[in-house]
């Protein structure tokens, strides 16, 4: 069963323009959240998604930043018109259930590391 | 969520037990208590989770005080290979989705 999957892994990006990533969940996941890590930072929470549905976009910030789970396909994190503070590791994860109920854990990808230049 | 206090960071020798505690004097009755680890550049893995009984499973060990104000994560026998940030993380058992990462601790196994 293979694991979360994130691409690209490394992602170069000049100031204005945009930015996808994107995560395809484990098999059978239907849950699918995204998460920021600055260097040397934790992980922020950014967004939650159900299948073609935002649960919870708490971690979002309120301007460039969008994210889609369609029907069919991967979930998308688009950046529009990044800066040099976008960059950082974004990680997405994966649950078959709600995180918050025991035993649905967070299954998390490799990460893709966006370096805005 | 409730907060989590853990030491920055914490060495521990090869093939000794690792002990690493976590403080969560706000935890509610129906909040759990999660684990997970990050070494260097990739995602965070998850470890055990718990809420007032001890938990183990093949990774390591979860000991929660009876007043679950705290917890250990033991690592019965470290490796190299556990060298890494661990995240203690208290979550609400609802809907909600998020986890809320602190700072960690940075465990360093040394040969």
């Amino acid at each position: 069963n293979a694991g979360v999957m994130q691409n690209p892994r490394h992602l170069v990006r000049r100031r204005g323009q945009e930015a996808r990533l994107r995560c395809s969940p484990m098999k059978g996941h239907s849950h699918v959240y995204w998460y920021r890590q600055l260097p040397e930072e934790g992980l922020k929470f950014m967004v939650y998604l159900q299948k073609e549905n935002i649960i919870d976009e708490s971690g979002m910030p309120k301007e460039r930043f969008s994210a889609e789970f369609p029907k069919e396909g991967p979930s998308i994190l688009r950046i529009q018109q990044v800066v040099r503070g976008d960059s950082a590791a974004y990680f997405c994860a994966s649950s078959p259930a709600p995180a918050g109920l025991s035993g649905n854990e967070q299954f998390f990808g490799p990460g893709t590391r966006l370096t805005v230049l | 969520d409730a907060k989590t206090t853990q030491p920055p960071s914490m060495d521990c020798a090869e093939g000794r037990a690792a002990n690493l505690p976590c403080n969560h004097s706000t935890i509610s009755g129906n909040e759990y208590v999660y684990w997970y680890r990050q070494i260097h550049s990739q995602g965070p893995q998850y470890i055990i989770h718990g809420l007032k009984n001890n938990e183990t499973n093949e990774m390591a060990s979860l000991i929660i005080t009876e007043d679950r104000k705290s917890s250990t994560l033991i690592l019965p026998h470290a490796t190299l290979r556990d060298t890494a940030v661990y995240y203690c993380i208290v979550r609400i058992n609802t809907n909600a989705g998020k986890s809320t990462f602190g700072d960690g601790t940075t465990l360093t196994v040394k040969p």
